[in-house]
């Protein structure tokens, strides 16, 4: 079945440092991509997406480039700050003609990034 | 996008209770979801609700636990029934944006129900 897979956390950066965090993924078709991110007490909130191959999601410095030949959805961000602190999920949402469940995401299991000042 | 409300932010409750947690979004929307968000993991659908038919349940998930209810096509509530503290978890619900013909888009997020349950 469809998959997402994070790299582990928890992932602990100095100010201004660059940021990867990587996500691939197992699926059917095309699937769209997200990547989701939840600050301490919150809800989820939408960061980037991408619906088809080579598209790439951006959004607050943060990006991310769909690669199909390596099913692949890596976040990165060239310069992090203390308050992008937070746990980020990466998703993807299954096409419905190649079997998807309608509204169901499949997450990956977080990364919680910590940044210090 | 979508702005959605949920009600109670949070909550403590005893064994054996029921809590309802309610749901509201600023525009009228076709499909909504409930998630639930076990502590240190992933989320899990529970249900897709549209509005005028029954709840569609995950595999894991039944109406009896977790009834839900889509009066109309802003609001949505999801109650959890006779819990037990395997239930504390936070309740996320979601809206669906901009459905196209075959592709599913984006989901929108509440900012989720911290239930636990002594």
């Amino acid at each position: 079945g469809d998959s997402v897979t994070q790299m582990e956390g928890p992932v602990t950066l100095s100010e201004e440092a660059f940021l990867t965090i990587n996500c691939t993924y197992t699926a059917t078709g095309y699937p769209s991509l997200f990547w989701y991110v939840q600050y301490p007490g919150e809800g989820l909130q939408l960061l980037l997406k991408a619906t088809k191959a080579d598209d790439k999601g951006s959004n607050k410095g943060f990006e991310a480039t769909y690669r199909k030949e390596t099913t692949s959805f890596h976040l990165e961000k060239g310069s992090v700050q203390v308050s992008d602190s937070a746990v980020y999920f990466c998703a993807l949402s299954a096409p419905l003609n190649y079997g998807g469940s309608q509204g169901n995401l499949i997450f990956g299991k977080g990364t919680k990034l910590s940044v210090k000042p | 996008s979508a702005v959605i409300s949920q009600k109670p932010s949070r909550d403590i409750c005893q064994r054996g209770t029921s809590l309802t947690i309610q749901c509201q979004v600023d525009s009228q929307v076709t499909m909504m979801f409930w998630y639930r968000q076990q502590p240190g993991q992933s989320l899990t659908l529970i249900a897709t609700a549209n509005q005028g038919s029954e709840a569609t349940y995950e595999s894991g998930f039944v109406i009896d636990k977790f009834p839900i209810s889509r009066p109309n096509l802003t609001f949505s509530t999801l109650t959890v029934s006779n819990m037990s503290p395997e239930d504390s978890s936070i309740y996320l619900c979601s809206v669906e944006v901009g459905v196209l013909a075959g592709v599913s888009d984006t989901q929108y997020f509440g900012p989720g129900t911290r239930l636990t349950v002594l």
